[in-house]
């Protein structure tokens, strides 16, 4: 299983809504991250966690939360989103945070703020 | 800060070959990553590169040069579903894998 899957595909929001993304893997990598990615850009790194911890924070807005809450699961919670916000966040996972590990993607989910 | 740079589009004829290239300015080096994505789809490893040299994997080849934070990914024998989008990428002394800003490579027959 080389699998990293992400829930939902398609996401509308309003801009007073609360929503989450979700990530899974189970090939027993101990690193994930989230990226954002806009139209013809390439992914820009929002959060890593590495063994379950926060280890960096790009200096994202405090309407992005993300949480752990076990070695196969990653969150992004969504509160008071802005339209500008609106991108695919795509979830990648490696087996650890160094070296030779090359990161696995999700398919995304396309986020749309209204 | 960080920078890795590349060309924002290139343009080739099937079974032709293209030279993608990529620098870096980075805060440290653990290794270099190619990606492709294609349109509206996740990105896909294709290769990886922590020393210097070539490395090659069927029709893709990767080349670093560390002390001039440069590689390049070649692709040989072009087809059409080779047009996407390709990613270089570059692991950092910390967590972080950082992106390029990626070439869009388009095949015409």
């Amino acid at each position: 299983d080389t699998e990293v899957t992400q829930t939902p595909k398609h996401l509308v929001m309003g801009m007073t809504n609360k929503k989450s993304l979700k990530c899974e893997q189970h090939m027993g990598h101990r690193a994930m991250y989230w990226y954002k990615q806009k139209a013809k850009k390439p992914p820009e790194l929002m959060f890593v966690y590495s063994y379950e911890k926060l280890s960096i924070n790009e200096s994202v807005p405090s309407r992005f939360s993300p949480e752990c809450p076990n070695s196969s699961l990653l969150n992004l919670h969504l509160h008071a989103l802005q339209p500008e916000d609106s991108a695919l966040y795509l979830c990648a996972s490696s087996r650890n945070s160094i070296g030779n590990t090359e990161a696995f993607f999700g398919q995304g989910t396309r986020l749309t703020v209204v | 800060g960080q920078n890795i740079d590349q060309p924002t589009e290139m343009t080739a004829t099937e079974g032709a070959i293209v030279q993608i290239n990529c620098t870096y300015q980075t805060s440290g080096f653990n290794g270099l990553f190619w990606y492709q994505q294609h349109a509206g789809e996740a990105p896909t490893f294709l290769s990886y590169n922590v020393l210097d040299g070539l490395e090659e994997k069927g029709r893709f080849s990767s080349f670093l040069s560390r002390s001039k934070g440069y590689s390049y990914l070649l692709l040989k024998e072009l087809q059409m579903k080779d047009s996407a989008s390709y990613l270089c990428a570059v692991r950092d002394n910390t967590d972080k894998l950082i992106f390029g800003t990626g070439t869009r490579l388009q095949v015409f027959p």
